[in-house]
């Protein structure tokens, strides 16, 4: 067990419609990065938080958008949803501020878009 | 910016045979490297990273890592596969630049292994 906890474990939604994933990082750790993992895509950073900052950008669509609140936990929220949606959404968190430090993943939330 | 290839999409092993999956890393500068593995519905476990201190790192479940400079490579190994170790495994990079945490992945490599 990582101690990242993320909610819901399965979401099956529309086209157009919008979602919200959670995210609960180990207890202590102010990082937060949001990954979405696709067959023809693999695992493709998103987004990270530091202590309720943004701190880097990846390829994250305009229709996605992240924040990290007060008490460290984090939501992806993705909008005008389409299939190509579909993907498993990691996220993970890290304990101290700088590079080196390994990053912690909770078992994904797995998006249907029908 | 910084970016990991893996060798080779699937690799099948006896059981008892020697893995070895492979990475290269493509960084103006030694970066930070780590390997990870994922199991079925399950999220990416850490099993070892190198971060500039001995080039021979050892992980988890008896793998080991290289990291040879003169080769750009961070290839894992293990002596004596296991039926448990079938799983995707990930090799990844970071940079050494105070913001630049993100984790770069490749694509992964299958491991299969043959009883």
């Amino acid at each position: 067990d990582s101690g990242v906890t993320q909610t819901p474990k399965h979401l099956i939604t529309a086209t157009g419609q919008r979602v919200t994933l959670r995210c609960s990082p180990r207890s202590g750790d102010l990082s937060v990065y949001w990954y979405q993992q696709s067959l023809d895509q693999g695992l493709q950073f998103l987004i990270q938080y530091y202590n309720g900052e943004e701190r880097a950008k990846g390829n994250i669509l305009e229709r996605f958008s992240a924040q990290q609140f007060p008490d460290l936990h984090s939501e992806l929220n993705l909008s005008s949803l389409e299939l190509g949606d579909s993907a498993l959404y990691f996220c993970a968190s890290s304990a101290v501020q700088g590079a080196g430090s390994p990053l912690h993943f909770g078992n994904g939330t797995r998006l249907t878009v029908t | 910016a910084q970016s990991v290839t893996q060798l080779g999409s699937h690799v099948s092993v006896s059981e008892g045979a020697l893995v070895l999956l492979r990475c290269n890393y493509s960084s103006s500068v030694p970066p930070y490297l780590f390997w990870y593995v994922q199991y079925p519905n399950q999220g990416l476990q850490l099993l070892l990273k190198y971060t500039s201190a001995a080039t021979l790192v050892k992980g988890i479940n008896g793998f080991e890592a290289e990291f040879k400079k003169s080769e750009t490579s961070f290839h894992l190994t293990k002596p004596s596969a296991h039926m448990s170790d079938a799983a995707e495994y990930f090799c990844a990079v970071s940079g050494v630049n105070f913001g630049n945490e993100k984790l770069t992945f490749g694509t992964g490599t299958r491991l299969t292994i043959i009883p």
